[in-house]
């Protein structure tokens, strides 16, 4: 099973400021079959970027994912309002498909 | 617009048994293969069970194996989940969720349901 470490835990920011979010593999991600997700309290996740570096439909261009093998990267570069949630990286190349612990991206 | 609305949801003793249903609409859902994903209270998202759109692959978390069942009826767009033997640690919000990809039996989501909790406690 890979195992994704996601840090930090907490990011404290304000608006407008970039946000740069790591998730660390404990073995390669096959095909870069890497997505991020984003909650929001009280909500289901919702797709944000998959391939690792591909923007879901309707995802701001704000967005951006990087990375490759084991080492992956979520950026905000400037952050909205309602871009405060909570950030989830998932690896589906390997069964079990796994996601990372989560970071929280909270106003500072 | 895709949708997808869960149900069967509640309290249940430990040892008990619940069944989940999951009723899709607005894409062709044999096409795709289905998942349910949960999230225990205040925790992270973990996956739980996919089954194939055309319900040939199946595939369990190691900690569901032997106690959960997922299956389909194409012909009524739902998919369902049998939980038996519940334990404490089953409670969660169980998330009826659509692969993204068609065809495929790979765990990207592109759609999620809002959700149903259960939780187990005597």
């Amino acid at each position: 099973e890979i195992v994704l470490t996601q840090s930090p835990g907490t990011l404290s920011l304000s608006p407008g400021e970039r946000a740069t979010l790591s998730c660390r593999a404990s073995q390669s991600v096959s095909g870069s079959y890497l997505a991020w997700y984003q909650q929001k309290p009280g909500q289901a996740p919702r797709l944000l970027i998959y391939g690792a570096s591909s923007r879901a439909t309707g995802i701001p261009v704000r967005f951006s994912g990087s990375g490759s093998g084991t080492d992956f990267t979520l950026t905000i570069s400037r952050l909205e309002p309602e871009d405060f949630a909570v950030y989830y990286c998932q690896q589906y190349g390997s069964s079990p498909w796994t996601f990372g612990q989560g970071t929280m991206v909270e106003i500072k | 617009e895709v949708q997808l609305l869960e149900s069967g949801g509640g309290l249940i003793q430990p040892g008990g048994s619940l069944r989940l249903s999951c009723a899709a609409s607005g894409f062709t859902f044999s096409s795709y293969a289905m998942s349910w994903v949960r999230q225990a209270p205040g925790k992270g998202l973990e996956w739980v069970s996919i089954f194939s759109g055309s319900g040939d692959s199946t595939y369990y978390a190691d900690s569901v194996k032997g106690r959960f069942t997922i299956s389909r009826d194409n012909s009524k767009n739902t998919l369902y989940l049998q939980m038996n033997s519940l334990r404490a640690e089953d409670t969660a919000v169980y998330y009826c969720v659509k692969s993204a990809e068609q065809w495929l039996v790979r765990g990207l989501v592109d759609y999620w349901g809002q959700g149903t909790l259960v939780t187990v406690s005597s």
